[in-house]
């Protein structure tokens, strides 16, 4: 079983950059979902992706967009970055439609904007 | 809204002693709660699951119970190893409109000395 998969690990931008993000679900999943984690907090809630059509979305301004595709990976595509932008990015995966929600993560993407 | 809160940390404590962090929430309906581990520079590990009232959640010696007339989820371990020291995340699945998201809490850093 391949668990999640995130690329790149690191990458370093400058502020009003735009960003692409990818995340390849763990086998067997067909929705993701992506959090932000600042340094020295929770992980917060950006948005997720079922069936290709965003599912649910956090407090996040709509430079943050993402997409899914057919075979369940996603990208997180940050517009205008801003300093504030630094962050660890977390993808999960879970299984929709299940009575499971459980989401497993990846290792995450660590975004240092300049 | 929903939410979660944890024990702040940092947590130090010697090999072998017994390990509590407190994690109480506010949720509508009934949501599952988790509990996730943040190891140094990687992504969330799920640690434990409840899904229901009552539920105990267990692995790796780690256990929670869902106790919903105090509405906690704590952590306990009876004997931390030095292996144990990360960072914990406590959390709950919040559906509604905004699809099954994980809402966090700020998370405590356990240290653990041999």
């Amino acid at each position: 079983e391949t668990g999640v998969t995130q690329s790149p690990t690191h990458l370093i931008k400058t502020r009003g950059q735009q960003v692409t993000l990818r995340c390849s679900s763990q086998s067997g999943h067909n929705t993701v979902s992506w959090y932000q984690q600042a340094l020295g907090q929770g992980p917060q809630f950006i948005f997720q992706y079922y069936r290709e059509e965003e599912n649910g979305r956090g407090n996040f301004p709509p430079r943050f967009s993402g997409l899914q595709f057919p075979n369940y990976s996603s990208e997180l595509n940050v517009n205008a970055l801003e300093l504030d932008d630094s962050a660890l990015y977390l993808c999960a995966s879970s299984l929709e439609g299940t009575m499971s929600d459980t989401q497993y993560f990846g290792p995450g993407t660590r975004l240092t904007v300049l | 809204g929903d939410s979660v809160t944890q024990m702040e940390g940092p947590v130090t404590l010697s090999e072998e002693a017994f390990l509590t962090i407190n994690c109480t929430y506010t949720a509508t309906g009934y949501p599952s709660l988790f509990w996730y581990v943040q190891y140094p520079g990687e992504g969330l590990q799920l640690l434990l699951k409840a899904t229901k009232a009552d539920d105990k959640g267990s692995n790796k010696g780690f256990e929670a119970t869902y106790r919903k007339e105090t509405t906690s989820f704590h952590l306990e371990k009876g004997s931390v190893q030095v292996s144990d020291s990360a960072v914990y995340f406590c959390a709950l699945s919040s559906r509604g409109n905004q699809g099954g998201k994980l809402i966090f809490g700020q998370g405590t850093e356990l240290s653990v000395k041999p």
